[in-house]
């Protein structure tokens, strides 16, 4: 069973400053197999990226995702307030899916 | 657009049955796998189960297999999930999630509320 380790686990940050979240596997991964979401409070999930790279209908382009093999990064360019929430990465492996713990992203 | 609408949440006792609904709405539900994924009160995100787009393959996470059964209906556009021998821990927010691109889930309903207590 493949392990994801998500790091910080919590990032204080300002507005305006960049965010790098990072996701690692316990082994190697096909980064088709990497997909990160954002939750808000008393909300869903919302879908990010996947893929490891590419980001969905409507996420705005200050959202990235990079990585292969065990490690993989998110990375918010310029925080916006409604950006401070928390994300997760998953990983697809074996007919299921893991999540990571998460990554809270705060108001500085 | 498209939609997703979960019901069936409550309480319930340790060792009872409860069966949750999802509808699906704006997109062909025959053509696409659908999950259920779990959250506890004040943790993280849990995989729980997947049928793939035509019902007939079904993963199970460990943690729900044996007491769990996903299933589809696509004539009414509903997927379900029967939940068997409820434990206290599987007290959480049930949310049902369209398999969308690659393995990621691209649609996720509000939720439905399970809390499992004598």
């Amino acid at each position: 069973e493949i392990v994801l380790t998500q790091s910080p686990g919590t990032l204080s940050l300002s507005p305006g400053e960049r965010a790098t979240l990072s996701c690692r596997a316990s082994q190697s991964v096909s980064s088709s197999y990497l997909t990160w979401y954002q939750q808000k409070p008393g909300q869903a999930p919302r879908l990010l990226i996947y893929g490891a790279s590419t980001r969905a209908t409507g996420i705005p382009d200050r959202f990235s995702g990079s990585g292969s093999g065990t490690d993989f990064t998110l990375t918010i360019s310029s925080l916006e307030p409604a950006d401070f929430a928390v994300y997760y990465c998953q990983l697809y492996g074996s007919s299921s899916w893991t999540f990571g713990q998460g990554t809270k992203v705060e108001i500085k | 657009q498209e939609q997703l609408v979960e019901s069936g949440g409550g309480v319930v006792q340790p060792g009872r049955s409860l069966r949750l609904s999802c509808a699906a709405s704006g997109f062909i539900f025959s053509n696409y796998g659908m999950h259920w994924v779990r959250q506890a009160p004040g943790k993280g995100l849990e995989w729980v189960a997947v049928v793939s787009y035509d019902g007939s393959k079904k993963y199970y996470a460990d943690s729900v297999k044996g007491r769990f059964t996903i299933s589809k209906d696509d004539s009414k556009n509903m997927l379900y999930v029967q939940m068997n021998s409820l434990r206290v821990e599987d007290t959480a927010v049930y949310y049902c999630a369209k398999w969308g691109v690659y393995y990621g889930m691209d649609v996720w309903g509000q939720g439905t509320t399970v809390t499992v207590s004598s």
